[in-house]
């Protein structure tokens, strides 16, 4: 079947130290992909993008790195520090049906904790 | 610029009741995309309305449904509701239209609405 998921519920990490979150898809033929951080009580916000014919992509502290080999989507995290504290997730964009029609699939979360 | 704004943040239904819950986009945003978030199945994309029209759709049933106003508000209501249907309801709004519901880093998120039903 078609899933987005995380490896790990939960992850918790030193400040200063680097994090990596993590997420399976199973389905080869996703065009893109997008991470996204949670604070408590807010929405959703982009963190970064990666399309399906790119490996990596780097951002301010942040990279992606998608292994289409074993359908892995990999969020690192340099220096991280206490505000990056949040739930992180995946979403998966892919085409259906040959056509210009698309399926937006999200993982459900990595709960990432920094302690000081 | 003021954000997104969602109202009301909380909200406390029984079930069988309908519920309206109300989306203010960004100024000059005309994509507005909502979604369910729920601790066992993640978030999950509801519909998207770009100038008064429905473009996208996830797979709901039909006791979800929306609109969009001339000015860009959009609101999404929830007939007889169900105890599954509690859950953090989050709209999104952009200035173009999304790809299945989504426009990354032109898209910007509500704080939600948190429905409880009873």
């Amino acid at each position: 079947g078609e899933s987005v998921g995380l490896h790990l519920p939960t992850l918790s990490v030193q400040e200063g130290d680097n994090s990596i979150i993590n997420c399976a898809y199973s389905n080869s033929a996703s065009d893109y992909f997008i991470w996204y951080k949670q604070e408590s009580g807010k929405g959703p916000q982009f963190i970064i993008d990666i399309r399906s014919n790119m490996d990596k992509r780097q951002g301010q502290r942040v990279t992606v790195l998608l292994n289409k080999t074993v359908k892995h989507l990999s969020l690192q995290i340099a220096a991280t520090q206490p505000g990056d504290s949040a739930v992180y997730f995946c979403a998966e964009i892919r085409g259906v049906s040959g056509g210009s029609n698309y399926k937006l699939t999200f993982g459900k979360g990595t709960l990432l904790t920094v302690n000081p | 610029k003021a954000g997104v704004t969602q109202t009301p943040r909380y909200l406390i239904k029984t079930r069988g009741q309908q519920v309206t819950l109300s989306c203010s986009p960004i100024s000059g945003h005309r994509s507005v995309s909502w979604y369910q978030q729920t601790p066992g199945q993640g978030l999950q994309f509801l519909f998207e309305y770009f100038s008064e029209t429905q473009r996208n759709k996830g797979n709901f049933p039909g006791r979800f449904s929306g609109r969009q106003f001339s000015n860009s508000r959009s609101e999404m209501n929830v007939s007889t509701l169900e105890l599954g249907d509690s859950a953090l309801y989050l709209c999104a709004s952009s200035s173009k239209p999304t790809i299945a519901g989504l426009n990354t880093d032109t898209q910007y998120f509500g704080p939600g609405t948190r429905l409880t039903v009873l």
